[in-house]
């Protein structure tokens, strides 16, 4: 089954404790996104990547890192989590055009829920 | 910047038609739809091109007006199915780095 997966799906922990969130799929798709969803803000991308090795920030990039050593695979990381970062946390994946860029839909994975004391 | 969508949270009852729009200040490659349901990921509903071109589920309807940089998703004799969280979110890059709005809430009743 096309899908994306994340892991885990809901996480306690505590301030400055670092922490990865994983990201797969399995659909050899190019483009990767990691989003943040708060109440009344919608989705905020974080991190995107167009291939591997190849990332860059989104909209609220602060306190996060990613890495794409592997097509199927982007990481998010929190080196020193901090309150402001209890969200919802979404992963997404996308097949390139065959021009180059990415006219496609976004298949989501099912959310990670992240809360930081 | 984030589009603005209008309205923020509709109400209709099952048959009734609604008209979501999505406005941004930038120059856009293409507008996506999305629709979530609560404690569910975003579902894909539609992709508008620059060009004129759409992808998307059949039942579902959009505009894409290049020049005022809007969009509008068009639901029609909507069921109770169609609850849920409306997003667009627009690419200036064509690179999928989608900047979403802040969603529109509707609800079907019987």
């Amino acid at each position: 089954e096309a899908q994306v997966t994340q892991n885990p799906r809901y996480l306690i922990t505590v301030t400055g404790k670092k922490l990865t969130v994983t990201c797969s799929q399995n659909m050899n798709h190019e483009y990767m996104s990691w989003y943040r969803q708060d109440p009344g803000l919608g989705l905020r991308q974080i991190y995107y990547s167009m291939n591997v090795e190849v990332t860059d920030k989104g909209d609220v990039p602060e306190g996060y890192k990613v890495s794409r050593k592997e097509k199927r695979n982007f990481p998010l990381i929190l080196e020193s989590p901090s309150p402001n970062q209890t969200s919802l946390y979404f992963c997404a994946s996308s097949p390139r055009t065959s021009g180059g860029g990415s006219y496609n839909e976004q298949f989501f994975g099912p959310g990670t829920r992240l809360t930081v004391l | 910047q984030q589009p603005v969508q209008s309205p923020q949270a509709v109400i209709l009852r099952e048959g009734e038609d609604a008209v979501i729009n999505c406005s941004s200040s930038k120059a856009l490659y293409s507008v996506h739809w999305y629709r979530q349901k609560h404690g569910e990921a975003p579902v894909f509903l539609m992709i508008l091109l620059k060009g004129g071109e759409q992808k998307g589920h059949e039942k579902i309807s959009a505009s894409f007006n290049e020049k005022k940089q809007q969009s509008s998703l068009y639901l029609t004799a909507s069921q109770l199915s169609y609850s849920g969280t409306y997003f667009c979110g627009t690419d200036k890059k064509g690179y999928s780095t989608l900047t979403f709005g802040k969603g529109t809430m509707l609800l079907v009743s019987p």
